[in-house]
């Protein structure tokens, strides 16, 4: 079974300063797919990455895929309070959706 | 875009009594969904898949018998909980995937909230 691990685990910073999270996984991914969730809220997709070495932009947020899609990181430029929440990279794994343990972002003003 | 509506939002039930969780996909049919289950600070761990029709698959150490699945439309399934007791007090958030939306884009739920006294 494909392992997800993403680091760190809870990150706590400045408004304004950068970060990056990252994800890795024990075997290739299939489709790798980036996640924000708020507390008492839903999952909300961000991103998928397909090929290697992919790069994806999203505002502030940019998303890399590694050559040999086993890993990926999601770095956060000038981050702000509403960045705060619970990041998760996840992969299809038999036609079902399986979650990284998260990364816990707290953005404090 | 798709939006999957989950109900109750939040339910408050005492030791042994029964939950229904309802999760209806409301502008395209689901053919699959999936229940998945999270605690406090910790990440979604996939219950169990059920597709139209057909008997759910539960992942290994779920119980079938304490958390049943129906999907008898391809727009609402249902999560019960039956007997429940206070370690099954989670948050629960269903998934669907339907065959006319984006495809491996799994369309989440807002969660909903049990807590068990």
């Amino acid at each position: 079974t494909q392992l997800l691990e993403q680091s760190p685990q809870f990150l706590s910073i400045q408004e304004g300063e950068n970060l990056t999270v990252y994800c890795n996984s024990s075997s290739v991914f299939s489709s790798l797919q980036w996640y924000r969730q708020e507390p008492g809220e839903g999952p909300v997709l961000l991103v998928t990455v397909v090929t290697g070495g992919e790069v994806k932009k999203l505002k502030r947020l940019t998303f890399q895929f590694g050559d040999a899609r086993k890993d990926s990181s999601l770095h956060i430029t000038a981050a702000q309070p509403g960045d705060t929440g619970l990041y998760l990279c996840a992969d299809y794994q038999g036609g079902k959706l399986i979650f990284g343990q998260g990364t816990e972002l707290s953005v404090k003003p | 875009g798709a939006v999957v509506s989950q109900h109750p939002s939040w339910v408050i039930c005492k030791s042994g009594t029964s939950v229904k969780i309802e999760c209806r996909s409301l502008d395209f049919q689901a053919t699959t969904m999936f229940w998945y289950r999270q605690f406090p600070k910790q990440s979604l761990m996939l219950m169990a898949t059920s597709n139209e029709g057909s008997k759910a698959t539960y992942e290994q150490g779920v119980e079938k018998d304490k958390f049943l699945i129906n999907h008898a439309s391809l727009t609402l399934s249902t999560l019960t909980v039956t007997s429940a007791h206070p370690e099954d007090s989670s948050f629960y958030i269903c998934s669907a995937r339907g065959i006319r939306v984006t495809k491996n884009i799994q369309y989440f739920g807002a969660g909903t909230r049990l807590s068990v006294l």
